[in-house]
């Protein structure tokens, strides 16, 4: 079964520094890992979709993140942060095509962003 | 291309009543998730439709029901209501073989 775990539920920076977003993921085969954001009563927009092509991918909003298939590691990050940026953040895995589109939720990193 | 979009956005209910909601997907997308989406279980898939048949289902009680109608808009119903059952539902739509889903702004249920 493939599961996804976000290692810290609430993390604060100030804006202008950098952003580390962490999620480990588990998987019995090569899985589609997405970072999604949810700003406050609002739905979910993608981020980033990592498939095989490349191991660091880039997103909007300057946001990136870096498969590591060694460390079962998918964490997000951006180098410096605006006070936009404060919002939930999940870390996301994507079933096979026999479970049927089903997407699998991290629990949540809730972003804040100090002046 | 217009997003996906989900009616109604808020819905106040009493326990026992029933409810249904509305998702329309984006243009040529034929698969519609269902998400429920609460402050303790986090987001938890419902079910998922293609092409009118349902392809996968979460576990959730037979009380969440849903359908899609042959334009690819689905509708989910709840009946029954428990309080519990307050939540935020998320529709979310994709091409066909593909896994990216795109979400609608979602309905608040709240159930009194």
């Amino acid at each position: 079964a493939q599961s996804v775990t976000q290692l810290d539920s609430h993390v604060s920076v100030s804006e202008g520094t950098p952003v580390l977003l962490r999620c480990n993921y588990s998987s019995s085969y090569s899985p589609s890992l997405f970072w999604y954001v949810q700003h406050p009563n609002k739905g979910l927009q993608l981020l980033l979709k990592y498939t095989s092509a490349a191991t660091l991918v880039k997103g909007i909003n300057g946001f990136e993140a870096e498969f590591k298939k060694s460390e079962t590691s998918f964490h997000l990050t951006k180098p410096s942060a605006h006070m936009s940026d404060a919002a939930e953040y999940f870390c996301v895995v994507s079933g096979s095509y026999n479970q049927g589109g089903k997407l699998i939720f991290g629990q949540g990193t809730e972003l804040s962003v100090k002046p | 291309k217009a997003g996906v979009t989900q009616t109604p956005r808020y819905l106040i209910k009493t326990r026992g009543q029933q409810v249904t909601l509305s998702c329309s997907p984006i243009s040529g997308h034929r698969s519609v998730s269902w998400y429920q989406q609460t402050p303790g279980q986090g987001l938890q898939f419902l079910f998922e439709y293609f092409s009118e048949t349902q392809r996968n289902k979460g576990n959730f009680p037979g009380r969440f029901s849903g359908r899609q109608f042959s334009n690819s808009r689905s509708e989910m119903n709840v009946s029954t209501l428990e309080l519990g059952d307050s939540a935020l539902y998320l529709c979310a739509s994709s091409a066909g073989g593909e896994d990216t889903q795109y979400f609608g702004p979602g309905t608040r249920l709240t159930v009194l």
